[in-house]
């Protein structure tokens, strides 16, 4: 089974500011690698899949990239909608992982 | 646009059952493959089963296996879960989830409800 590590567990941003978020696998999970979102109190959102391409609607403002056991999600800079908790999900193989999420807060 | 209405949640005592249902609409239910994914409040997301367009291939996480059981009803545009033997750590909110791919299982979740709370308690 693979794991997915995400850190940090909370990320203290200012809005405007660039985010960088990490993702790791306990092996490789070559592309198939998802990020989604979740805002307090809402279900998840996708953002993107197969590492770099956003879901329909998303911003250009968030890019994923890596590959293998390595991951990482930008948001180029922050705007107040997006402070949210974010988890990065593997489906390479089953069972499909997600990390345990990374907190984006306001600094 | 897609819409997806869990329902049947609640509280419930150990070792008793329950049903959860998610009702569909928007797009072309018997096209797609349907999950069921967890989350404890204020913890992570754990998959808990799925099922295939055509509802011949079912998964489950080993957690469940067992006691969980996945199904759909394409003429009510409906997914189930039905769980027995319901443990405290089964406590947590249920999502009904579409799977992003047509006519095949790509484990990308593009759409979900928003969720039922299970809470699993004497």
């Amino acid at each position: 089974e693979i794991v997915m590590t995400q850190s940090p567990a909370t990320l203290s941003v200012s809005p405007g500011e660039r985010a960088t978020l990490s993702c790791r696998a306990s092996q490789s999970v070559s592309s198939n690698l998802a990020w989604y979102q979740q805002k307090p109190g809402q279900a998840p959102r996708l953002l993107i899949y197969g590492v770099s391409t956003r879901a329909t609607g998303v911003p250009a403002r968030f890019s994923g990239s890596g590959s293998g056991t390595e991951f990482t999600l930008t948001i180029s800079s922050l705007q107040s909608e997006d402070f949210a908790a974010y988890h990065c999900q593997q489906y390479n193989k089953w069972p499909p992982a997600f990390g345990q999420g990374t907190k984006v807060e306001i600094k | 646009q897609v819409q997806l209405v869990e329902s049947g949640g609640g509280v419930v005592q150990p070792g008793r059952s329950l049903r959860l249902s998610c009702a569909a609409s928007g797009f072309t239910f018997n096209a797609y493959g349907m999950h069921w994914v967890r989350q404890v409040p204020g913890k992570g997301l754990e998959w808990v089963a799925l099922i295939s367009y055509d509802g011949s291939h079912k998964s489950y996480a080993d957690s469940v296996k067992g006691r969980f059981a996945i199904s759909r009803d394409d003429s009510k545009n409906t997914l189930n879960l039905h769980m027995r033997s319901l443990r405290p750590e089964d406590t947590a909110v249920y999502y009904c989830a579409k799977d992003w791919a047509v006519t095949t299982v790509s484990l990308i979740v593009d759409d979900w409800g928003q969720g039922t709370l299970v809470t699993v308690s004497s």
